[in-house]
Parts: C-alpha cells; structure tokens; sequence
C-alpha cells in the first residue's frame, strides 16, 4: 500500500531534549516536506526536499533541522525543543517538485508535546 | 509573500444543498492550487489540484476552479451528504517557488 508513516505518532517530551520524528515514503518520490498544523495559525511549511542531499526552509524552519540522505527517508529533528515547538506534524510526499503539479501525500500526523 | 485565505472558517448546511467554499491567495505567480480534506484526529487527502495553466478541474460531485487574475478558487460540492463534514483546506504555491502556504480552512458540517 502507497503511504507516508510517521514515528512516532504521540511524543510526550522535556525542554531541550534532543528528539527525531521519522518520515518514510513507499512511493520513489523525490519530494518531501513538513509541516505543523496550530489552531488559528493552521498549516506552515517547515523544510522541503526536492531530492536526496537537496533541502531547503520552508516559512517557519527556526529550531528544527533536516536530513535527506535517502530518497524514502526524511526525519525532522528537534536539537533543542521548546513549549512553543508543541504542535501537529505532518510530513508529505509527491512523486516530483510542486512545480509539476503533483499531488501531496500526507502522513498521519505526529502530536508533540514540549513541557 | 504568499497569503491565502479561506471564507467562511465554518459553514453549517442541510444535507442535499449544493455548496461554495471559498479561497483567495494574494500572490498570482502560482504554479499550482489544491484542496485538501482534513478529518478530526487525521492527516490530510487531496481532492483536486488546479495547474496554474488550468481553469477547472472535477471529480465526481467536487469542482475546483481558479482564476489566477483575482486571485480566487472556488471548490463546489453538489448534493452534499454527512460524510462531507470535515476541514477542508486550500493550498497554492509561493511566487514560483516550491513552497506551499495553506489556508486555515472551511470547517463543513452537513446535517441529515
């Protein structure tokens, strides 16, 4: 079955505990992207990846970096998380840039709360 | 930089009506437009992507359209059933670039 997992799904966690949530894609696809959904702000673009070692900050990439080492694979990590990092995550999928019209595939979501 | 907002941010309607939602975006340099489904408590589906170059697109009771020279997309629902209520969300690229700003989102309920 074609998806975007995400891991975890539910991440309870302390300020300033260094922490990693998994994305992986089943599809070849080359692009990638994350996102946080907020109530009364709603979705914002994190970091994208057109393509393996190709990454680049979306509207709201402060305290957060990536890595594409592979195609399937796009973890978001958190060095250093803060209160106002909980939130909603979603990562997506589509089989080539957004410039070709291609449709996203998103993930289940990870909830993650900083205390 | 691209802003895209969504008009009513919730709408209430009985079951059978034929609905509008609405989605303006400030910056006409778009590659493309989509909308998005959003249940409670899940992620997101895509319904329909508009290219830049397109006008319209459907698919089986949704129709999207775009006018990129005002800055607006309509997503039409005819005959709509409870399993219509959700969030439903539009997104459009930022100025040529492969970023994609969202909008807050139509919250729908239909009534039986």
């Amino acid at each position: 079955e074609a998806q975007v997992t995400q891991n975890p799904r539910y991440l309870i966690t302390v300020t300033g505990k260094k922490l990693t949530v998994t994305c992986s894609q089943n599809m070849n696809h080359e692009y990638m992207s994350w996102y946080r959904q907020d109530p009364g702000l709603g979705l914002r673009q994190i970091y994208y990846s057109m393509n393996v070692e190709v990454t680049d900050k979306g509207d709201v990439p402060e305290g957060y970096k990536v890595s594409r080492k592979e195609k399937r694979n796009f973890p978001l990590i958190l060095e250093s998380p803060s209160p106002n990092q909980t939130s909603l995550y979603f990562c997506a999928s589509s089989s080539r840039r957004l410039a070709g019209g291609n449709e996203q595939f998103f993930g289940p979501g990870t909830r993650l709360t900083v205390l | 930089k691209q802003e895209v907002t969504q008009i009513p941010a919730a709408l209430s309607v009985p079951e059978g009506e034929n609905l509008v939602l609405n989605c303006s975006f400030t910056d006409s340099a778009i590659y493309n437009l989509q909308w998005f489904r959003q249940d409670p408590g899940k992620g997101l589906t895509s319904l329909l992507l508009i290219q830049s170059s397109q006008r319209e697109q459907t698919s089986g009771r949704l129709n999207a359209s775009l006018d990129k020279s005002s800055g607006r997309s309509t997503l039409y629902i005819a005959a709509s059933q409870p399993g219509d209520s959700a969030t439903y969300l539009c997104a459009a690229t930022q100025g040529g670039s492969e970023k994609l700003v969202f909008g807050k989102g139509t919250k729908l309920t239909v009534n039986p």
